[in-house]
């Protein structure tokens, strides 16, 4: 079985603090992505990794960066956080030769 | 246009009877799909995927494609208060990534 974790599943937050998501895979995944999803938005991806230290930005990357520093580890960064960025954050994992992704848990991230 | 639509709900279907969901997508080079089921709170949960024109059924649920008219839908049959979650459709793009729908909340009567 696939498990995709993440480091918290409620976090709180004050505007302007640097906040650290993580998410860790256990299936040797080389794919991993971060979306955000949003009542009415759906999931919207934020930022994909298709390798160590590889990434690319995707959809909504503003205000956001990501670190790959290991295979089985990808980190989301929002460096100043934001109220905007109040939402649920959800990471996923995939082989390179299926599209089917798995998702974390999710963190429900609140900026004050 | 937004790459992936899908019907818009919420869908109430009383216990028993056949949930039917739709959804449509607008890149003609898809070639993957997935219905994922996300409960209140929880993540999103992969049920089926579908790759090539007609059915595949998995037990109670039964995924249809067709690429010529850009459309896959999802029946529920027999459906359980179980059931009551939202039922995202996922459509590959380029480079291994996925565009969802906004999704069909379904709730099941008993």
């Amino acid at each position: 079985d696939v498990k995709v974790t993440q480091s918290s599943r409620y976090l709180v937050k004050r505007t302007g603090e640097k906040v650290f998501l993580e998410c860790v895979q256990d299936m040797d995944h080389e794919n991993m992505f971060w979306y955000r999803q949003d009542p009415g938005l759906g999931l919207r991806l934020i930022y994909f990794s298709y390798d160590v230290k590889m990434k690319e930005k995707g959809d909504i990357p503003e205000g956001y960066s990501v670190s790959r520093e290991k295979k089985e580890r990808f980190s989301l960064i929002l460096e100043s956080a934001s109220t905007n960025q109040t939402s649920m954050y959800l990471c996923a994992s995939s082989l390179p030769e299926t599209d089917t992704q798995y998702f974390g848990p999710g963190t429900r991230l609140t900026v004050l | 246009q937004k790459e992936v639509e899908q019907n818009s709900g919420p869908l109430s279907v009383p216990e028993g009877a056949i949930a039917s969901l739709n959804c449509t997508y607008s890149d003609r080079v898809s070639q993957s799909f997935f219905w994922y089921r996300q409960y209140s709170g929880k993540s999103p949960e992969l049920i089926m995927s579908i790759y090539s024109n007609g059915d595949k059924e998995d037990g109670r649920f039964t995924a249809q494609l067709n690429k010529a008219s850009q459309y896959v839908s999802l029946l529920i049959r027999d459906s359980q208060p179980s059931d009551s979650a939202t039922y995202l459709c996922a459509v590959n793009r380029d480079d291994y990534k996925l565009s969802f729908g906004a999704g069909t909340t379904v709730t099941v009567r008993a």
